[in-house]
């Protein structure tokens, strides 16, 4: 699986946009983008995810460029809920493990 | 939708002393299991998973094991805990099939003392 690049932390206020950044620019054509985030002491959430169209659900949307070497995960208006580490995955739908690298830390501030 | 159960929630045990985590799944069948586990402040790392009933394939070679006896049963094991095997325990399902979408328990907090 492609190895991805994320910044190891981002501040958001509360009720603004969040947009987490994510590069994987060795991504092959059958991986697929994967976001998922964890709460403190609690297990991983699967979020979205996406091919090459963007995606949009009840959680985030997910951006993926045209060339696909980059992504963003934008979380429309941040709560302080929302604090919490920001996994982005590649992985080709082999049904096997999910690297989850190191992520992003967001802290949504009031 | 799917539904993961983790017990005990949190759990101290003694170097030496046996181990045995339970996970089971609701709402879907022929899932894929996984263990993982987290040590503090360090990212999920897989310990085992399972395709099917009796399929356990191991990725770190350590002193722990993993059964699955039933299709939504799968069980963490040590005859003897290191303090090394202190972290966060989580156990996930992901649908059969190929897809990477996995859903995550609740976890065991263990502490080795």
């Amino acid at each position: 699986d492609a190895k991805t690049t994320q910044p190891p932390s981002m501040d958001c206020a509360e009720g603004r946009a969040a947009n987490l950044p994510c590069n994987h620019s060795t991504i092959s054509g059958n991986e697929y983008v994967y976001w998922y985030r964890q709460i403190h002491s609690q297990g991983p959430q699967y979020i979205i995810h996406g091919l090459k169209n963007n995606e949009t659900n009840e959680m985030a949307s997910l951006i993926i460029t045209e060339d696909r070497k980059s992504s963003t995960l934008i979380l429309p208006h941040a709560t302080l809920r929302d604090t919490a580490v920001y996994y982005c995955i590649v992985s080709g739908h082999s049904g096997y493990a999910l690297n989850f690298g190191k992520g992003t830390s967001l802290l949504v501030t009031p | 939708s799917q539904t993961i159960h983790q017990w005990p929630a949190t759990l101290v045990q003694p170097v030496g002393s046996p181990l045995s985590l339970e996970c089971t799944v609701e709402g879907t069948s022929n899932p894929n299991l996984y263990w993982y586990r987290q040590a503090a402040g360090r990212g999920l790392q897989l310990l085992f998973y399972s395709v099917g009933i009796g399929q356990i394939s191991s990725e770190v070679p350590q002193n722990l094991s993993a059964s699955r006896p039933q299709d939504r049963q799968f069980i963490l094991s040590s005859k003897k805990l290191l303090l090394s095997d202190s972290g966060f325990y989580l156990c996930a399902c992901g649908l059969a099939g190929g897809s990477d979408t996995q859903y995550f328990g609740p976890g065991t907090r263990l502490t080795v003392l």
